[in-house]
């Protein structure tokens, strides 16, 4: 069975543009998380989409944006990129909103801002 | 973002030593779980603790969720050079769904050269 796959596996943008991050989770799994993770850093939450609504949001300004498709899969997507907004994106997909042993993450989408 | 405060940053380890790992938070939290990251992957659980003073085994790796529910350590014994990676902590809230976990910065496990 494919896990959780993300395109792109890395992309180059430069300030000010705007990226479109794609992951499709687990055959089954209704939840999907998004995280950033900046070089030498853990993972932080961004957001986190259930049965195609939001259900939460990290602290991250309006810039980031997500959504769900009725099969699941789900799209981030960053405007006016920054600098800063260089960092690898990972998805995760879970069956259910809450359970915390089930979170499997992808790969993650590499990201270079110049 | 609110991060877990995770000792030691790095370390290097011989085949065979045994390796402890711990993390610290402010916060209290309901769920203690552990991560291990690979170059160019996502992070992989090891790990899941749900209940305070629980002490839980995996092969070689033994996690404790504190009594406080504040901290949690890992421990390795016998490390293999397959243990090199990156190990993070991450703790869920109460109320808290199974996205919304809060990571530690990571050890990083490498081999002495």
């Amino acid at each position: 069975d494919a896990g959780v796959t993300q395109s792109p596996t890395h992309l180059i943008k430069t300030r000010g543009q705007h990226v479109t991050l794609r992951c499709s989770p687990i055959s089954g799994h209704k939840s999907v998380s998004w995280y950033q993770q900046v070089l030498g850093q853990g993972p932080q939450f961004i957001f986190q989409y259930y049965e195609k609504e939001e259900r939460g949001r990290g602290n991250f300004p309006d810039r980031f944006s997500a959504r769900q498709f009725p099969n699941y899969s789900s799209e981030l997507n960053v405007n006016a990129l920054l600098l800063g907004d260089s960092a690898l994106y990972l998805c995760a997909s879970s069956l259910r909103l809450a359970g915390a042993n089930v979170l499997t993450f992808g790969a993650g989408s590499r990201l270079t801002v110049l | 973002g609110q991060q877990l405060n995770q000792s030691p940053q790095s370390m290097f380890i011989q085949e065979g030593e045994d390796v402890s790992m711990n993390c610290t938070s402010s916060s209290i939290f309901n769920t203690w779980l552990w991560y291990k990251q690979d170059p160019g992957e996502g992070p992989v659980l090891l790990i899941a603790l749900y209940k305070a003073g629980e002490l839980t085994s995996n092969g070689r790796l033994t996690a404790q969720f504190g009594i406080t529910r504040k901290d949690s350590f890992l421990n390795i014994s016998a490390s293999i050079p397959s243990d090199v990676g990156i190990y993070f902590c991450a703790g869920l809230n109460y109320g808290g769904s199974q996205g919304n976990l809060i990571f530690g910065k990571g050890t990083k496990l490498s081999v002495k050269p």
